[in-house]
């Protein structure tokens, strides 16, 4: 099975900073990665698909990067609504399998 | 718009058996890969089961292998998750996901086990 971890487990930041969240994978799994944002008591949220594209409606603020096994999430200008826990995903081989998560909160 | 409604979430002793349903609407449902994950309480996400749009071919992941069933009524436009000899560990919320990229998710239903 392929492993991923993230890095950062936790962050604290403010609004307006940049913040890089990092995801490795154990093995190449060329582009077939993706990003998801969950709030407490809700449904995850499709970011990014395919590494670097973002799903339609996600602000221009959030960005993905990376190939292989190692992958960013980026988030230019932090807002408000974006504290939350933001998960990695690979979709390259069976089991899909998702990162530990990175908990994002107001510093 | 797309829509995944998730249905039959409930209480359950161990070893009990349950029917997810996932109603979806918005698009059309037998061309996409459809699958399960699920979220225990307080932990991270866990992809459960997934389907071939080409085939319908089923994947599990280890934990629910040969316990846990994922088909799909392409003429009711839903999925579903038969879960047989429930296990306390099983609890958790379970959300279907559109596509192998999991653009679209459910709002999900939980599902505890216990006695």
């Amino acid at each position: 099975d392929i492993q991923m971890t993230q890095s950062p487990s936790s962050l604290s930041a403010s609004v307006g900073d940049r913040v890089t969240i990092t995801c490795r994978a154990s093995q190449g799994i060329t582009h077939y990665l993706a990003w998801f944002q969950q709030k407490p008591g809700k449904a995850p949220k499709s970011l990014i698909y395919a590494a670097s594209h973002l799903q339609t409606g996600v602000p221009s603020r959030f960005s993905g990067s990376g190939s292989g096994t190692d992958f960013t999430l980026t988030i230019s200008s932090l807002q408000p609504q974006d504290f939350a826990t933001y998960y990695c995903q690979q979709y390259d081989a069976y089991p899909f399998t998702f990162g530990p998560g990175t908990r994002l909160d107001v510093k | 718009e797309v829509q995944l409604l998730e249905s039959g979430g409930d209480l359950q002793q161990p070893g009990g058996s349950l029917r997810l349903s996932c109603a979806a609407s918005g698009f059309t449902f037998s061309n996409y890969a459809m699958n399960w994950v699920r979220q225990a309480p307080g932990k991270g996400l866990e992809w459960v089961s997934g389907i071939s749009a080409s085939d319908g071919r089923a994947y599990y992941a280890d934990s629910v292998k040969g316990r846990f069933t994922i088909s799909r009524d392409i003429s009711r436009n839903t999925l579903y998750l038969h879960m047989n000899s429930l296990r306390a560990e099983d609890t958790a919320v379970y959300y279907c996901a559109k596509e192998n990229d999991f653009s679209q998710w459910g709002q999900g239903t939980p599902v505890t086990v216990s006695s």
